[in-house]
């Protein structure tokens, strides 16, 4: 079965501070893939999508990319108490034409 | 750019009544429309996948007969859960693809059920 795993959390980071989430696959067939934040209550919303290996940088948010490692993760530089929320991995197979999506990593940012 | 909408955003109805949900992409065309179900403290369960103009392919152990989806136009997709019961309560989400090269996909902003 095609899996996403996350840590589900919390992680808790101080504000100010750099939050890692991360994120592995098990489909070396998936080929796009996204990070979205999902506040309490709310529906997910797309932070990131990175494509290729490397780095990815938008604004406080890079996403890296590791195919060979089936890994992907986003920092989040110089945290805001706003960024505490629920944030999902997701894969894309264009073969299956799913997203598959981990459980989620809750971040918590300090005051 | 990129919005989709849905509606209603809370609905509340007895059991045994069905509820139609309405799910819009706003300023491009879907040709692609995901239903999501969500339940307090959990993940997103995909229900069903659907193209415009084609059936909708449903996941293992969604019944198609109780959630039906229908996906007329490139930019409107609903789902209708019948005969609702209260295990049927929950948040039900609603996102579109683009027609374009990326693969990103956009989330309505999610209708919650409650079945009485």
């Amino acid at each position: 079965q095609k899996e996403v795993e996350q840590n589900s959390g919390p992680l808790s980071v101080p504000e100010g501070a750099i939050a890692s989430l991360n994120c592995t696959y098990s489909d070396r067939g998936s080929q796009s893939f996204f990070w979205y934040r999902q506040y309490s209550g709310k529906s997910p919303e797309l932070i990131m999508s990175i494509y290729s290996n490397g780095d990815k940088e938008d604004g406080r948010f890079t996403a890296q990319l590791n195919k060979a490692s089936q890994y992907v993760s986003l920092l989040i530089r110089d945290s805001q108490p706003s960024d505490s929320a629920t944030y999902l991995c997701a894969a894309y197979t264009s073969g299956t034409y799913k997203y598959i999506f981990g459980t989620g990593t809750r971040l918590k940012v300090l005051a | 750019g990129a919005v989709v909408s849905q509606h209603p955003s809370r609905v509340i109805c007895k059991s045994g009544t069905s509820v139609k949900i309405e799910c819009r992409s706003l300023d491009f065309q879907a040709t692609t429309m995901f239903w999501y179900r969500q339940f307090p403290k959990q993940s997103l369960m995909l229900m069903a996948t659907s193209n415009e103009g084609s059936k909708a392919t449903y996941e293992q152990g969604v019944e198609k007969d109780k959630f039906l989806i229908n996906h007329a136009s490139l930019t409107l997709s609903t789902l209708t859960v019948t005969s609702a019961h209260p295990e049927d309560s929950s948040f039900y989400i609603c996102s579109a693809k683009g027609q374009g090269a990326g693969y990103e996909q956009y989330f309505g902003p999610g209708t919650r059920l409650t079945v009485t």
